[in-house]
């Protein structure tokens, strides 16, 4: 059965020092892999994938992602982190590239804390 | 381009009570998937519609349904609230054509108070 799980529930980083929010993922076949963010009472904001080629991703806010096919995860980084990326953070899976059916599943989520 | 609207934004209801909620996604959008958040259970994948058709369903109970309009627009429908159905209810919108767009783009959801 396909999962994604986020092994931790919070994250506490002091403004201008590096993050990192761990995913890892269980799915058959190729997967594509997103990470979402989701500010309160709102919902959840795309911030970058992975389908294929290179295996560091960038996206939204200066964040980026490495795909680790061997270690099947996926870590949300960025170099210097900011008081307004403090949020809630989730990984998630779709499998298959050209089914169909295919669903996406979502990590439980990481709380990122950023303290001044 | 307008976002994923979903209305209400807050809806309050009685234990044993019904609720329909709605989704316009993005204009040439024909995928609608449904998710229910709560902080104990997370985000849990409700059902999808493409093309007026449920195309995949999660593991929630019958009183949960849902459709889908021609004009791509979708309800999804509670039927016999229970207290444990308090959530933020989230529509995700999509091509729909498993292509390399794939993703979803989100509405900001709606916060079902079962009291």
């Amino acid at each position: 059965a396909q999962s994604v799980a986020q092994p931790e529930d919070q994250v506490n980083v002091a403004e201008g020092n590096p993050l990192t929010v761990k995913c890892t993922y269980s799915v058959s076949g190729n997967p594509y892999l997103f990470w979402y963010v989701q500010y309160p009472n709102r919902g959840l904001q795309f911030l970058l994938k992975y389908i294929t080629g290179d295996n560091l991703v960038k996206g939204s806010y200066g964040f980026e992602a490495e795909f680790n096919k061997s270690q099947t995860s996926f870590h949300l980084k960025k170099p210097s982190a900011l008081v307004s990326d403090s949020a809630l953070y989730f990984c998630a899976v779709r499998e298959g590239r050209y089914s169909s059916a295919s669903k996406i599943i979502f990590g439980s989520g990481t709380r990122l804390s950023i303290r001044p | 381009k307008a976002g994923v609207t979903q209305t209400p934004r807050y809806l309050i209801k009685t234990r044993g009570q019904q609720v329909t909620l709605s989704c316009s996604p993005i204009s040439g959008h024909r995928s609608v998937s449904w998710y229910q958040q709560t902080p104990g259970q997370g985000l849990q994948f409700l059902f999808e519609y493409f093309s007026e058709t449920q195309r995949n369903k999660g593991n929630f109970p019958g009183r949960f349904s849902g459709r889908q309009f021609s004009n791509s627009r979708s309800e999804m429908n509670v039927s016999t609230l229970e207290l444990g159905d308090s959530a933020l209810y989230l529509c995700a919108s999509s091509d729909g054509t498993g292509g390399v767009q794939m993703g979803y783009t989100f509405g900001s959801g709606t916060r079902l108070t079962v009291v």
